[in-house]
């Protein structure tokens, strides 16, 4: 049991460019999460999904988007890398079923845009 | 808006201290608060409390929460330097299960 899982762990990008982060979880949650962390600044809801098929904008989802075509999987994209994205990245999910709505995350993901 | 706050930001102990962290919370629709261990990777689950006045206690870590007056506080007795952590609260409310995040509080613990 893998738990939560994030690709890649690092990456350094130039202004402009794109990238994926995969996360993939086995756990069988209905509920993921992208989040970004900043210092100082806790954890910031980027987007979340309730279901396969569905997302929704979460506090500061501006240059992101995002996708979950599988229930185990939750893709963030960046369209056009910006210096304000340096940022690491947590993805985290959760289940609803055991009454206990603690979210499981991601190892993250330490992304630099030059 | 909800709103989430934590005190201190940071702290600095040494070992065998007590330390008390806050957690004060403005939501509509109080569900649930949890707190989370942020060492230097992702978060790890803690506690979750949903009842006023019940204690939560896992080893030297303990927590409890105030609904009426909207704050949880987090204690650790006989703090150790694996203590030295980020510890992130969080509340769920409404029907959204979507847990709005404090910043967090850093505590740093000299040996």
């Amino acid at each position: 049991n893998a738990g939560v899982t994030q690709t890649p762990k690092f990456r350094v990008l130039k202004t402009g460019q794109s990238m994926t982060l995969l996360c993939a979880q086995d756990m069988n949650h209905e509920y993921m999460y992208w989040y970004r962390q900043d210092p100082g600044m806790g954890l910031r809801l980027i987007h979340y999904s309730v279901g396969e098929g569905t997302t929704a904008k979460g506090e500061v989802p501006d240059g992101y988007n995002v996708s979950r075509l599988k229930k185990q999987n939750f893709l963030l994209g960046l369209e056009s890398a910006a210096p304000s994205q340096t940022s690491v990245y947590f993805c985290a999910s959760s289940s609803l079923t055991s009454g206990v709505y603690e979210q499981y995350f991601g190892p993250g993901t330490r992304l630099t845009v030059t | 808006e909800d709103k989430v706050v934590q005190s201190p930001l940071s702290l600095v102990v040494h070992e065998g201290d007590t330390v008390t962290l806050n957690c004060s919370y403005e939501v509509t629709n109080f569900r649930s608060l949890l707190w989370y261990k942020q060492e230097k990777k992702a978060p790890t689950f803690l506690f979750m409390l949903t009842s006023s006045g019940i204690e939560k206690k896992s080893g030297r870590l303990s927590s409890i929460l105030d609904k009426k007056e909207l704050f949880s506080i987090l204690n650790i007795t006989a703090t150790q330097t694996g203590d030295s952590a980020v510890y992130l609260c969080a509340v769920e409310s409404g029907g959204s299960y979507i847990p709005t995040f404090g910043r967090g509080t850093s505590l740093i613990v000299h040996p």
